[in-house]
């Protein structure tokens, strides 16, 4: 079974501009969930999407967004890039349903940076 | 508001000796806490998990306890290796309508000392 796949790995943008990440879960996974993750501060959770809806959200600005197709695949978009949004930008996939007990995959990541 | 906490944000323990890395939580709805590992550029990987119905699960070198009158958790690896050295994460799942919420503690780095 193949694993959480994220795409690109590594970015370099430039303040202002937009970026678009990718994320393909675990086939028959249908939750994809988004971390921001910056030296110290832990797994801060962006959004969850569950079946095309985005049924979780955390505290960032609406520069933040994101997307989920009928396939599951997930896109994350932040536009007007700040220094401050240079982080491994993480995703994790897991079935969805009310199991207790089932994990989350992740990917390895994309690591963005701004300058 | 800091549901999953875990307070020590780093720790150093010497190869061969035992290391415990503590989690507590406020939330009572918790039924459900996992630990991960993870590398520096790598995303983390599921290690050991617990459910609210027991104290104690092991797995190898890892055992996780759980202290549900406390709130706490703490995850013992014995004996600790180097390659162990890595950020550690806590967290819990709880059961919210038709879905399942994660909550994250801001994890504890282990450095094991040859």
């Amino acid at each position: 079974k193949a694993g959480v796949t994220q795409t690109p790995r590594y970015l370099i943008k430039t303040r202002g501009q937009q970026v678009t990440l990718s994320c393909s879960p675990i086939s028959g996974h249908r939750s994809v969930s988004w971390y921001q993750q910056t030296p110290g501060q832990g797994l801060q959770f962006l959004f969850e999407y569950f079946s095309e809806t985005q049924r979780n959200k955390g505290n960032f600005p609406g520069r933040f967004s994101g997307r989920q197709f009928s396939n599951s695949r997930s896109e994350m978009n932040v536009s007007t890039l700040e220094l401050g949004d240079s982080a491994l930008y993480l995703c994790a996939s897991r079935p969805g349903g009310t199991e207790r007990n089932t994990e989350a995959f992740f990917g390895q990541g994309t690591r963005l940076t701004v300058v | 508001d800091q549901q999953v906490k875990q307070n020590s944000p780093s720790l150093s323990v010497q190869e061969g000796r035992i290391s415990i890395l503590n989690c507590d939580y406020t939330n009572s709805m918790f039924d459900y806490f996992l630990w991960y590992k993870k590398y520096p550029a790598e995303g983390p990987t599921f290690l050991i998990s617990i459910s609210s119905i027991k104290d104690k699960n092991e797995d190898g070198r890892f055992t996780v306890f759980l202290n549900k009158s406390a709130k706490h958790l703490s995850l013992h690896i014995v004996p600790s290796q180097p390659g162990d050295s890595a950020v550690y994460f806590c967290a819990a799942s709880a059961r919210a309508g038709n879905n399942r919420k994660l909550i994250w503690g801001l994890g504890t780095s282990l450095a094991v000392n040859p």
